[in-house]
């Protein structure tokens, strides 16, 4: 039973550019969140989806957006990247939209020069 | 959570050590906690979680604490063994929320063989 898995692993990228980001959740899970990760701290939630909609969002701008497909896999779109958008990002999934026992992949590390 | 830039504080165990880390927490409408351990290149792994209504759950070598008079919570390992070695985070939900799991100061968790 594959996990959480996410693409790409690592990505560089320059100010102004845009990116996008993939997550398979776990096998039966139909919730995805995805959290930002800055170095040396803990993750910050962005937003999740369930039923291919957005149902919460965390205080981040409206260059940060996603979507899930049918399949439950989501996208998170970068747009207009910063410096300060460099981080590790993580994808969650679980059975539960109230965030419990929440299943992670091992990230996608963006770097923005 | 509150932001500790790049320096989290760092515990150092010897190996067959018991450990104890420590977790502050704000709100008081949070009712359920969870422990999570990340280790370096990984997504954050869940390790045993707390509602609460409970002040203490077991699982194999671990136990959380939750003192929700001083908004408190610990994570204590027994036996602490070398692949113990990781950042290890506490993280809540409220009561009235979906899906937005917070994150606190993570602990580096270092066992000297």
């Amino acid at each position: 039973d594959a996990g959480v898995t996410q693409s790409p692993t690592h990505l560089i990228k320059t100010r102004g550019q845009q990116v996008t980001l993939r997550c398979s959740p776990k096998s039966g899970h139909d919730t995805v969140s995805w959290y930002q990760q800055a170095l040396g701290q803990g993750p910050q939630f962005i937003f999740q989806y369930y039923e291919e909609e957005e149902r919460q969002r965390g205080n981040f701008p409206d260059r940060f957006s996603g979507h899930q497909f049918p399949n439950y896999s989501s996208e998170l779109n970068v747009n207009a990247l910063l410096l300060g958008d460099s981080a590790l990002y993580l994808c969650a999934s679980s059975l539960d939209p109230r965030g419990e026992k929440l299943f992670f992949g091992s990230g996608t590390q963006l770097s923005v020069l | 959570g509150e932001s500790v830039g790049l320096h989290l504080p760092t515990l150092s165990v010897q190996e067959g050590d018991n450990s104890i880390i420590n977790c502050a927490y704000s709100n008081s409408a949070s009712d359920y906690f969870i422990w999570y351990k990340q280790e370096s290149g990984k997504g954050p792994q869940f390790i045993i979680d707390i509602r609460s209504n409970m002040d203490k759950r077991q699982g194999q070598r671990v136990t959380v604490l939750l003192n929700k008079t001083v908004k408190h919570l610990s994570l204590q390992i027994a036996a602490t063994q070398p692949g113990d070695s990781a950042v290890y985070f506490c993280a809540e939900i409220d009561g009235g929320s979906q899906g937005n799991l917070i994150f606190g100061k993570g602990t580096k968790l270092s066992v000297k063989p």
